[in-house]
């Protein structure tokens, strides 16, 4: 399967603990988003990449939330000293830069903070 | 601020019956509408509307975005118990405008479909 794929699926951490996601984007896609969603509602932009570069990250997301994708094809999502407000469904998704832009997701990781 | 509604936030209906969803938006240097998806998991693509007026079909499903008055509409027709599902609403701005490429979603409708 060439889709997006994240890992892992699901995670459970207590509050403070540090939480690592990944991403892997459709191969031929150089840009790669991250977004979170929650029980109820649309899912919420993070932050995103083209290639290994970082040309958006919202302000609504903390300093303790940080991104990376350093050869320009995986991503992980970082957070540090996770919260309960942290628990959620974080959601990849990747499209290319030509042509029609539009973004496939990912199955998601859901964090649980305890 | 970049603003996506969608109503009804729910709706229940019987299958073979046609349902309309609705989206409004306002943000800055619009450049596509996008329908997705949703089955307890991630949003699966379903349109992408850049031009006013031209209907995108897909089976029973069909779009169309009216770029003066700012707002698409998902058609579902004869639906299907299998259509049960959230359907959400993006929208993404053009090149000269902060954020460009990402994402903003309405807070979607939740389609019932008994049988």
């Amino acid at each position: 399967d060439t889709g997006v794929s994240q890992d892992p699926r699901h995670k459970i951490t207590k509050r403070g603990q540090n939480v690592t996601f990944r991403c892997d984007p459709i191969s031929e896609h150089n840009r790669l988003y991250w977004y979170r969603q929650t029980l109820g509602q649309g899912p919420e932009f993070l932050t995103y990449f083209q290639n290994e570069a970082q040309l958006e990250k919202s302000r609504l997301l903390s300093d303790r939330f940080s991104a990376e994708r350093p050869k320009g094809s995986f991503s992980t999502l970082e957070i540090q000293r996770t919260e309960q407000g942290d628990s959620a469904m974080y959601l990849c998704a990747s499209s290319n830069d030509r042509g029609s832009y539009e973004q496939y997701f990912g199955p998601g990781t859901r964090l649980t903070v305890t | 601020e970049d603003k996506v509604v969608q109503s009804p936030l729910s709706l229940v209906v019987h299958e073979g019956d046609t349902v309309t969803l609705n989206c409004s938006y306002e943000v800055t240097n619009f450049r596509s509408l996008l329908w997705y998806k949703q089955e307890k998991k991630a949003p699966t693509f379903l349109f992408m509307l850049t031009s006013s007026g031209i209907e995108k079909k897909s089976g029973r499903l069909s779009s169309i975005l009216d770029k003066k008055e700012l707002f698409s509409i998902l058609n579902i027709t004869a639906t299907q118990t299998g259509d049960s599902a959230v359907y959400l609403c993006a929208v993404t701005i053009g090149p000269g405008g902060t954020s460009y490429g990402k994402l903003t979603f309405g807070q979607g409708t939740i389609l019932t479909v008994h049988p």
